[in-house]
């Protein structure tokens, strides 16, 4: 069964248009974490929760948002997105703080046109 | 500020054709050192966590190593189905809870 799971699995959106992925965990893991993957390059961590603790990445474009209403639940919101922002976005939990393996969702493939 | 590099970028490989992959590695202060497989439009899935220079494990066909600056990860008699994308990341003590990842290699086995 799948532990950590993201919608859509596939999104298109307008240039400029504001759009919310979503991610949910099973695992009751205090730590969440988004990051973004453009096409045949490494994954780019862009904010995390340890808990309610929201961390930003200092290169994060002010454009990504991210929400976490409760443990299960962390949505990543781009503002205004534009062309540059078309990537996957992953979502991933981690147990706790210092623990070892991160679990990923099947990502969100997000198109902007 | 902690890098990652991996090389080759890609490999194609013959089944049965035994391969390693490197990772290298700076890093002040390494907490662990992680291996992933990634799937073409899918999320990576975890192999193997590494902590120390030495330590060694293994999962089926293969096999993933530690020293102080590099990672191995050794593919033994690969067959098609070990064909995808592996990325090594590290999580150094200072930065939490970040991954910092490689660049990965794509892996293509032919039968």
């Amino acid at each position: 069964d799948a532990m950590v799971i993201q919608n859509p699995r596939y999104q298109v959106t307008q240039f400029g248009k504001p759009v919310t992925l979503s991610c949910s965990q099973t695992l009751n893991h205090n730590v969440m974490y988004w990051y973004q993957q453009k096409s045949s390059q490494a994954p780019k961590l862009l904010f995390h929760y340890y808990d309610k603790d929201f961390n930003n990445e200092a290169d994060t474009p002010d454009n990504f948002q991210s929400r976490r209403p409760n443990t299960s639940f962390c949505f990543l919101d781009i503002r205004s997105p534009g062309l540059g922002d078309t990537a996957m976005y992953l979502c991933a939990t981690s147990r706790d703080r210092g623990s070892t393996e991160a679990f990923f969702g099947q990502g969100t493939r997000l198109t902007v046109v | 500020e902690d890098q990652v590099t991996q090389s080759p970028e890609a490999l194609r490989l013959q089944e049965g054709e035994s391969s390693s992959l490197n990772c290298s590695y700076t890093v002040s202060g390494l907490r662990g050192l992680f291996w992933y497989r990634q799937d073409p439009g899918k999320g990576p899935e975890f192999l193997f966590t590494l902590y120390s220079a030495g330590e060694e494990k293994e999962k089926e066909r293969l096999k993933a190593t530690l020293t102080k600056k590099e990672s191995f990860l050794h593919i033994t008699a690969p067959k098609p189905e070990d064909s995808a994308t592996y990325l090594c990341a590290v999580q150094a003590i200072a930065a939490g809870n970040k991954l910092t990842f490689g660049g990965g290699t794509r892996v293509l086995v032919k039968p």
